[in-house]
């Protein structure tokens, strides 16, 4: 699987919109882009994955450039709760999810 | 759906001692996998299953061993504990076809002294 790049840490002021870059610059033309995040040392929750097209589900909007180098996480709307750390994986689709690999992701924090 | 459930949630053990951390889910998810996190560092994968009787290592295998006899259990072994292996556990399963996401449980926090 594609290695990612992703900034060690963020700040977002409450009620706004927070973008969370990826860097896939090897990614292949079946990997997925995945987006997890985990709050305050619990498990690593699921927020949305795609392929090429944007995508956007109740939590979050994913956006994948065109050349598919680099993706954008958006939280349209941020909140206190919404710190934690952002994972952005890739995978070759329909493998073993369990394989996958976990960088060191990015420490969002959203500030009042 | 109780989802993925990790048992214990704490455990302190000393150098040497053997232990078993469990993992169950109730999904019928084919994979399921075993990951540690360190302080303030991401998730690395020990071993993972791609369905009952078939285990692989993942990046840091060394000094845990794996069985898969159900679908639904996935427990990970500590032979002879470390003060090394002091860090996290993670247990995540998810269905075998497509793009199936990964599902965690809460964790079980281990130190070793």
């Amino acid at each position: 699987d594609a290695k990612t790049t992703q900034p060690t840490s963020m700040d977002c002021a409450e009620g706004r919109a927070a973008n969370l870059p990826c860097n896939h610059s090897t990614i292949s033309g079946n990997e997925y882009v995945y987006w997890y995040r985990q709050i305050h040392s619990q498990g690593p929750q699921y927020i949305i994955h795609g392929l090429k097209n944007n995508e956007t589900n109740e939590m979050a909007s994913l956006i994948i450039t065109e050349d598919r180098k680099s993706s954008t996480l958006i939280l349209p709307h941020a909140t206190l709760r919404d710190t934690a750390v952002y994972y952005c994986i890739v995978r070759v689709f329909n493998t073993n999810a369990g394989k996958s690999t976990f960088g060191d992701g990015t420490t969002l924090t959203v500030k009042p | 759906n109780a989802g993925v459930t990790q048992t214990p949630k704490f455990q302190v053990l000393k150098t040497g001692q053997s232990m078993t951390l469990q993992c169950a889910q109730d999904m019928n998810h084919e994979y399921m996998s075993w990951y540690r996190q360190d302080p303030g560092m991401g998730l690395r994968l020990i071993h993972y299953s791609v369905g009952a009787g078939i285990t692989d290592q993942g990046e840091v295998p060394n000094g845990y061993n794996v069985s898969r006899s159900t679908t639904e259990d996935f427990p990970l072994r500590l032979l002879s504990a470390a003060p090394s292996q002091t860090s996290v556990y993670f247990c995540a399963s998810s269905w075998g076809q497509g793009n199936s996401p990964l599902h965690f449980g809460n964790g079980t926090r281990l130190t070793v002294t």
